[in-house]
């Protein structure tokens, strides 16, 4: 009931392309969705979130889509650049109350020149 | 806005010592904080939940005697790890959650700390 399923574990994509990373819940009492960014040796830094009210947000070349029904949510990166290249966590938590957050096993994006 | 800092961002100490993190969050106050410890190409593993003024809630399986973590204000909490084993060697992550702002439920991470016990 915890679990968020992250997918794929490694991305690979030319500079310029679109990369997708793939997350799935099974706690339907989650309402956010955040979207960590990490490079080596740094903490993860927050890039994106969304709730449920919305089907999909977009900031900048980072977009969200959320599909409440399939339990799914995913982040796109557009025109993807070398900066780009770092491991992305998706994450997953409740709103209300007390509540931590549920992390995935992050994807490992290398964007290549 | 929202800048969790913490230090040491490295330290070495020899098996048997105890070595103290510091987390702050420098623009916002923070009731709750976080600690986290990461692996090596590994996600982030939750180790406590640090509430001001109150005794930390620690996951399953992690030691609190072992893992000390106060949080005496609103902008300091201080995890202390105690008797280090060359097994603690980790990258810890603290990560704070305005309570300022109503509503608010975002994490903001520190920098992590890099422990290499030897």
């Amino acid at each position: 009931q915890q679990q968020v399923k992250q997918s794929p574990q490694s991305l690979i994509v030319q500079k310029g392309g679109i990369s997708i990373i793939n997350c799935a819940y099974e706690n339907t009492a989650f309402d956010y969705f955040p979207w960590y960014q990490q490079f080596p040796g740094k903490g993860p830094a927050l890039l994106i979130a969304i709730r449920p009210d919305v089907s999909e947000k977009k900031e900048g070349r980072f977009t969200i889509s959320f599909n409440k029904s399939a339990k799914q949510f995913s982040l796109h990166i557009m025109d993807s650049q070398p900066g780009d290249s770092a491991t992305y966590f998706c994450a997953a938590s409740r709103t209300s109350g007390y509540s931590t957050l549920t992390f995935g096993k992050g994807t490992m994006l290398l964007v290549s020149p | 806005g929202a800048v969790v800092s913490q230090h040491p961002s490295w330290v070495i100490c020899k098996s048997g010592t105890s070595v103290k993190i510091e987390c702050r969050s420098l623009d916002f106050q923070a009731t709750t904080m976080f600690w986290y410890r990461q692996f090596p190409k590994q996600s982030l593993m939750l180790m406590a939940t640090s509430n001001e003024g109150s005794k930390a809630t620690y996951e399953q399986g992690v030691e609190k005697d072992k893992f000390l973590i106060n949080h005496a204000s609103l902008t300091l909490s201080t995890l202390t790890v105690t008797s280090a084993h060359p097994e603690d060697s980790s990258f810890y992550i603290c990560s704070a959650r305005d309570s300022e702002t109503s509503g608010s439920y975002e994490q903001y991470f520190g920098p992590g700390t890099r422990l290499t016990v030897t």
